[in-house]
């Protein structure tokens, strides 16, 4: 089946370490996404990537870090300058106007 | 720059009566309007969309969405509530302007429906 994989599903980190989110799609979607979701909040875009090898800021990108070296993957890193990154972050990948996302990690710091 | 409201927070309705859960939005050139749901501690899912063509959209689950380009307004509707609807539910908006291609999201509506 076809479909956006993240994981892991749920993730602890230290305060100060560098943690990475993987998400993993086989939809063939050229633009993939990754968001921050916090209590009424809504969805905030954290960065986005519309071809491999490229990607662009989104609204809150600061103490995060992507990579986009295949179509298929996509993932964040959560860095030590991240000061406040406890929260539940969703990958989604669009093509043309569909748009799909993981079940979403839930990043905790302890 | 884009944007979406979704002004409440909280939508509570009984089991069986009509529901209605807004949205407005704010978009250059012609919006791609999306609703969706999220169910506790999950990704999001795809409910329905308006590209263009009929105001009146249908979705999954018995849900519709009404687009009105003059309120710029995409309200999602359900003629008859259940209680397995409950959820947290975003409507997000797309333009194709330039080189924004990105989802924008609203802050979400808690839907409760009452037994």
């Amino acid at each position: 089946d076809g479909g956006i994989t993240q994981s892991p599903k749920y993730l602890f980190r230290k305060e100060g370490q560098n943690v990475t989110l993987s998400c993993e799609q086989n939809l063939n979607h050229d633009a993939m996404y990754w968001y921050r979701q916090d209590p009424g909040q809504g969805l905030r875009l954290i960065y986005y990537s519309q071809i491999v090898n490229d990607f662009q800021k989104g609204d809150i990108a600061e103490g995060y870090s992507v990579s986009r070296e295949k179509k298929e993957s996509f993932p964040l890193t959560v860095t030590s300058a991240q000061k406040n990154p406890t929260a539940f972050y969703l990958c989604a990948s669009t093509r043309n106007t569909e748009a799909f996302f993981g079940q979403g990690t839930r990043l905790t710091v302890v | 720059a884009q944007s979406v409201a979704q002004p409440e927070d909280q939508v509570n309705v009984a089991e069986g009566n009509p529901l209605t859960v807004k949205c407005t939005y704010s978009v250059s050139g012609n919006p791609y309007l999306f609703w969706y749901v999220q169910y506790p501690n999950r990704g999001l899912q795809f409910l329905l969309k308006y590209i263009t063509g009929d105001n009146l959209v249908k979705g999954s689950y018995g849900f519709e969405a009404e687009f009105n380009k003059s309120q710029t307004s995409f309200h999602l509707k359900k003629p008859s509530a259940l209680v397995s609807d409950s959820a947290l539910y975003f409507c997000a908006v797309r333009s194709y302007s330039g080189s924004a291609r990105q989802l924008t999201f609203g802050s979400g509506t808690q839907l409760t429906v009452l037994p």
